[in-house]
Formats: C-alpha cells, sequence, structure tokens
C-alpha cells in the first residue's frame, strides 16, 4: 500500500511571507498523481494544486507551486506572499490505480 | 447537483445505536471513496467503489462498517453497534473516472462536506 509522509505537523509564517511544506510518499506505482488539499475549519477539502507523475514540469497555481521530486519520492508546496486566508490544515495526497492516500497533514498559520 | 453531497451534515447517535450515512456523488462519477477523519488527524481510507463494485474494503476498521452502493451512484455507509471511536468526520469523494488516467489531465478528485458523527 502507498503510504504518505508530512513531518510538519504545525508551521507558522508572517504575511506576504514564503512558507514550504514537505511531503514523501511510497509507492511502487510508475503512473499517479500528487495533490495538494487545503482543509479549513469547516473540514470542506479544497484542492490546492495537482501534479502528474509522468510529467517533469513542476505544477504551479498562482501564489501556490511545488518542487516535485520524482526520484526522491518527494512533493513540496510553497506559498508565496502568504495571507491570513491561507491559514487552515494541508493535506498531501497521492492516487494511483484506485487508491487515494493522504498524510497526516500540517497546520498552517499566517501570522498578520 | 452540483457537487458531493453528504447527509445528514451532523448525526448525534448513543452508543450501540446503527447509523447510515448518505452520499450522493456527482452526476456520472465512477469513481467513490469514503474516509475517515479524526479530530486532528488526516482522512484514513475507508472503501472504494467503482461504479456499483467495491473494489477495496480494506480500510475498513471492523465488521460493524458497511458501505454499499447499489445502483453505482448513490452510497450508504453504515456503522453498526456505534461506539465512542468511531466519531468522527466522514467524507465522501466521486471521480469522472477511474484509476488514473493516462496522457491527460482530469480526474479530479471532489469532496463532499462531511459528515460529522458524534458517538456519546
Amino acid at each position: 500500500a502507498q503510504t504518505v509522509t508530512q513531518s510538519q505537523p504545525e508551521m507558522s509564517v508572517q504575511e506576504a511571507e514564503t512558507v514550504t511544506l514537505s511531503c514523501t510518499y511510497d509507492t511502487s506505482e510508475s503512473n499517479y498523481y500528487l495533490f495538494w488539499y487545503k482543509q479549513p475549519p469547516s473540514r470542506q477539502m479544497i484542492l490546492v494544486i495537482r501534479q502528474e507523475a509522468y510529467k517533469q514540469q513542476n505544477a504551479t497555481e498562482n501564489r501556490f507551486s511545488v518542487n516535485f521530486q520524482k526520484a526522491a519520492k518527494s512533493f513540496s508546496l510553497k506559498i508565496s506572499d502568504s495571507q491570513l486566508g491561507d491559514t487552515a490544515m494541508y493535506f498531501c495526497a497521492f492516487i494511483g490505480n484506485n487508491d487515494m492516500r493522504f498524510g497526516a497533514g500540517t497546520r498552517l498559520t499566517v501570522k498578520p | 447537483g452540483a457537487g458531493v453531497s453528504q447527509s445528514p451534515r451532523y448525526k448525534v447517535a448513543k452508543r450501540g445505536q446503527d447509523v447510515a450515512l448518505r452520499c450522493d456523488p456527482i452526476s456520472g462519477h465512477v469513481s467513490l471513496f469514503w474516509y475517515q477523519q479524526a479530530l486532528g488527524q488526516g482522512p484514513e481510507f475507508l472503501t472504494y467503489f467503482q461504479n456499483e463494485a467495491q473494489l477495496d474494503k480494506s480500510g475498513l476498521p471492523s465488521d460493524r462498517f458497511f458501505a454499499e452502493r447499489p445502483e453505482g451512484s448513490v452510497s450508504t455507509l453504515k456503522i453498526q453497534r456505534t461506539q465512542q471511536e468511531d466519531s468522527a468526520v466522514y467524507l465522501c469523494a466521486s471521480s469522472l473516472t477511474s484509476g488514473v488516467p493516462q496522457g491527460r489531465s482530469g480526474n479530479t478528485i471532489y469532496f463532499g462536506e462531511g459528515s460529522w458523527l458524534t458517538v456519546v
């Protein structure tokens, strides 16, 4: 079974600064997707960014970008120009064939 | 509907009571997932359906948990003889296709707002 590890339970960043959340995963599959989801207190899972494993180019979505290192099985999320509304739990997720697994999450607090 | 719909949103059950949680995926979505998320934890995989077929139920924690999707659309997660450790948010998610599509973007996973279960 696939495993997803987020080693930072909590992080904080000053408003307008940049923060990087780390994620590593383990799989024997060669084709898969990786995601970062944001979860506010309402528990709604909001897709932040997606990376296809067959693409070498790192995905970017406005202030959010990833550093995907396939050989190292690493998938970090960089948030630039952090905003107060970015405060939430962030989950890294892996989807392979019929299998989607989440990390334990990182609680991010953006401080004014 | 436009999104994944779950009901009830909130459920308080007495220990030993049976509960049923419903998930209405986006129309036409093939894949459906159930997750259990305890307070302060990440979502834990429970089970996966491809249309009406339950392809993976390895995450169901005990035989008190049962899920079905008889017509390949609406799914129900049933918990029998609830216990306090069953208290969690139960998330349902669906996606248009199954597996990992080749050579194209897509297969976004859409989540419902969850069913919050508290067992007292």
